[in-house]
């Protein structure tokens, strides 16, 4: 059983078509919740990490919100530029590994 | 800051010879993983090094993949032999704890044909 689902597993957008990718999780005792970009043939780029319910952050035009089975990262006003696979992940404690969904591949077009 | 760096970045073998890829961490990060990361999925952890000590080698298959973390500094994995489903990017990852984000670098892109 999946313990990360990412949806949708593609999106795409225009130029501006402000929208937002879902993380959902089923474990119990999250420590924390994290965030990253993927570009085709390189490694995971770290944008957030999230720790409680009702917590936000923010970069460029990406936010990420956490609630107590889900997350979201909302894009706004998107560029051609955040064209990516978006990765999240979880982490039950300080020293256990890090599990991550499948993600979602955003195209956005100009 | 220099990233995590890997090499080689593309490794083509067929079945049953070996391989081997290696990692250099940014420096002072204490902890290093090796992630397998299948077209279309998530990284997977093969295994995680505190300094030089394994903390997690539970979903490393032990029977043909080992890994090592001499000095406590760069790393190296090891498939021998290959199977078919070894086919994947090899992305190792480091940290300054268990507790603080993992930095990736780009990986080796392995095909065994």
């Amino acid at each position: 059983e999946d313990q990360v689902t990412q949806s949708p597993e593609a999106l795409r957008l225009q130029e501006g078509e402000s929208s937002s990718l879902n993380c959902s999780y089923t474990v119990s005792g999250l420590r924390g919740l994290f965030w990253y970009r993927q570009d085709p043939g390189k490694g995971p780029e770290f944008l957030f990490t999230l720790y409680s319910a009702g917590e936000e952050k923010e970069k460029e035009r990406l936010k990420a919100t956490l609630t107590k089975k889900e997350s979201f990262l909302h894009i706004t006003a998107p560029k051609p530029e955040d064209s990516a696979t978006y990765l999240c992940a979880v982490q039950l404690s300080g020293n256990t590994p890090l599990v991550f969904g499948k993600g979602t591949r955003l195209s956005v077009i100009a | 800051e220099a990233g995590v760096a890997q090499s080689p970045r593309y490794k083509i073998i067929e079945k049953r010879q070996s391989v081997a890829f290696w990692c250099n961490p940014i420096s002072g990060h204490a902890t290093l993983y090796w992630y397998q990361q299948i077209l279309g999925q998530g990284p997977k952890l093969l295994i995680q090094f505190q300094n030089n000590g394994v903390v997690d080698d539970s979903q490393l298959p032990k029977d043909r993949f080992s890994a090592e973390r001499l000095k406590g500094v760069d790393s190296t994995l090891k498939i021998q032999p290959a199977k078919l489903e070894d086919s994947a990017v090899y992305l190792c990852a480091s940290s300054l704890s268990g507790e603080q984000p993992q930095h990736f670098g780009d990986g080796t892109r392995l095909s065994i044909l």
